[in-house]
């Protein structure tokens, strides 16, 4: 069964710390997406890659940034958390050419302290 | 840029009720649409989809039709169920790179 997974259910941080997300998917997709869900706002785009080694800005890049040094894994970093950057963080996946295949991880409730 | 409106929620239903959530959506030319579904502590399922005007997307007994004229994709159901509680998605398919455009998410509770 395909899937995307993200290394961590719950993380809990501190205010400064540098923060890993780590997102790994088994489907050969190109496109991966990292988004944050709020309450009342959806799913905003923070980030997304659309090949090894290639990122682009989405909606809300401000306090992140990102890695794709392999094509299944693509890594949101927080430079210096901080605690409104509490939320929850989807990791999406899908092949460049199939604009149905989409996966998403199960997702990432991050809190900062 | 691109945007999309979702009805406000929570919506909440008794067992067997008829449901429309509302979307519409401001995009340059004519994108595929998509409903997603969240169930309580899981990440976002796909949960039907429509490529081109006048297709209608199905799946579950949800239905939404594509509507050019008035650039909406609204979500119905004809009898829903308590398991359909859920917060509801509606994402239009923006422009390269396969960007999703979120909605802000509709919550639908059913009650027995």
């Amino acid at each position: 069964d395909v899937k995307v997974t993200q290394s961590s259910r719950y993380l809990v941080k501190r205010t400064g710390e540098k923060v890993f997300l780590e997102c790994v998917q088994d489907m050969d997709h190109e496109n991966m997406f990292w988004y944050r869900q709020d309450p009342g706002l959806g799913l905003r785009l923070i980030y997304f890659s659309y090949d090894v080694k290639m990122k682009e800005k989405g909606d809300i890049p401000e306090g992140y940034s990102v890695s794709r040094e392999k094509k299944e894994r693509f890594s949101l970093i927080l430079e210096s958390a901080s605690t409104n950057q509490t939320s929850m963080y989807l990791c999406a996946s899908i092949a460049a050419r199939d604009r149905k295949q989409r996966t998403f991880g199960s997702g990432t409730r991050l809190t900062v302290v | 840029g691109d945007s999309v409106t979702q009805m406000e929620g929570p919506v909440t239903l008794s067992e067997e009720a008829f449901l429309t959530i509302n979307c519409t959506y401001t995009a340059t030319g004519y994108p595929s649409l998509f409903w997603y579904v969240q169930y309580p502590g899981e990440g976002l399922q796909l949960l039907l989809k429509a490529t081109k005007a006048d297709d209608k997307g199905s799946n579950k007994g949800f239905e939404a039709t594509y509507r050019k004229e008035t650039t909406s994709f609204h979500l119905e159901k004809g009898s829903v169920q308590v398991s359909d509680s859920a917060v509801y998605f509606c994402a239009p398919l923006s422009g390269g790179y396969n960007k999703l455009i979120f909605g802000a998410g509709t919550r639908l509770a059913v009650h027995p």
